[in-house]
């Protein structure tokens, strides 16, 4: 059981260079989201999705797309990097059960843009 | 849109004392969540409230959530070393389907 994993880890790119963040979770879970952390900043919600073929924006969208076409895959990318947008970026996927959600993070992409 | 504030920013204590951190959010909340992440590291879950006035204890950790689902505190009692790391909140405005914003966060010094 590998929980939720990410990849790259480590990545740098180029200013106006694309990439995807890749996230994977092999619990079956409906809720998958992406955040990013800035140097002593709190999490801040991307974009998320309820379940397969259902996305939605979350505080900080701009710039970045998602879709979300099987249940264990929710892919980030990146269309046109620019230098703001380093960061640490979390992928989470969550359950509902009896009321209670728990939430599992991935370990983080460390991005930078030069 | 919905803000979640927390306070203190930074507390730097000697070990063997406690530490609160207190969340605010602008909305109600259908539940509230506590995390810890360590340097480095990534958000741990420590648990979840749900009803208005809960009060839920691990061990030296206790935490409460408001009458009014609007506030929520982490107390921890007799720090130690191994509480390092930086503590957020994080709430849903509606259950299950709502965005999960995050608290900004207190960042813990425990001083041995």
């Amino acid at each position: 059981n590998a929980g939720v994993t990410q990849t790259p880890k480590f990545q740098v790119l180029k200013t106006g260079q694309s990439m995807t963040l890749q996230c994977a979770q092999d619990m079956n879970h409906e809720y998958m989201s992406w955040y990013r952390q800035d140097p002593g900043m709190g999490l801040r919600l991307i974009h998320y999705s309820v379940g397969a073929g259902i996305t939605d924006q979350g505080e900080v969208p701009n710039g970045y797309n998602v879709s979300r076409s099987t249940t264990e895959d929710f892919p980030l990318r990146l269309l046109s990097a620019a230098p703001s947008q380093t960061s640490v970026y979390f992928c989470a996927s969550s359950y509902f059960y009896r009321g209670i959600d728990t939430i599992y993070f991935g370990e983080g992409s460390w991005l930078t843009v030069v | 849109g919905q803000q979640v504030m927390q306070i203190p920013q930074y507390q730097h204590v000697q070990e063997g004392e406690d530490f609160t951190t207190y969340c605010n959010s602008s909305t109600t909340l259908s539940n509230i969540q506590w995390y810890k992440q360590r340097p480095g590291g990534h958000p741990v879950f420590l648990i979840q409230l749900v009803k208005s006035g809960e009060v839920k204890k691990q061990k030296r950790l206790t935490f409460q959530f408001g009458e009014a689902k609007k506030n929520s505190s982490l107390h921890i009692t007799a720090t130690q070393t191994t509480d390092v790391g930086t503590y957020f909140c994080a709430g849903r405005r509606s259950y299950n389907t709502d965005k999960l914003i995050f608290g900004t966060g207190t960042r813990l010094q425990v001083f041995p």
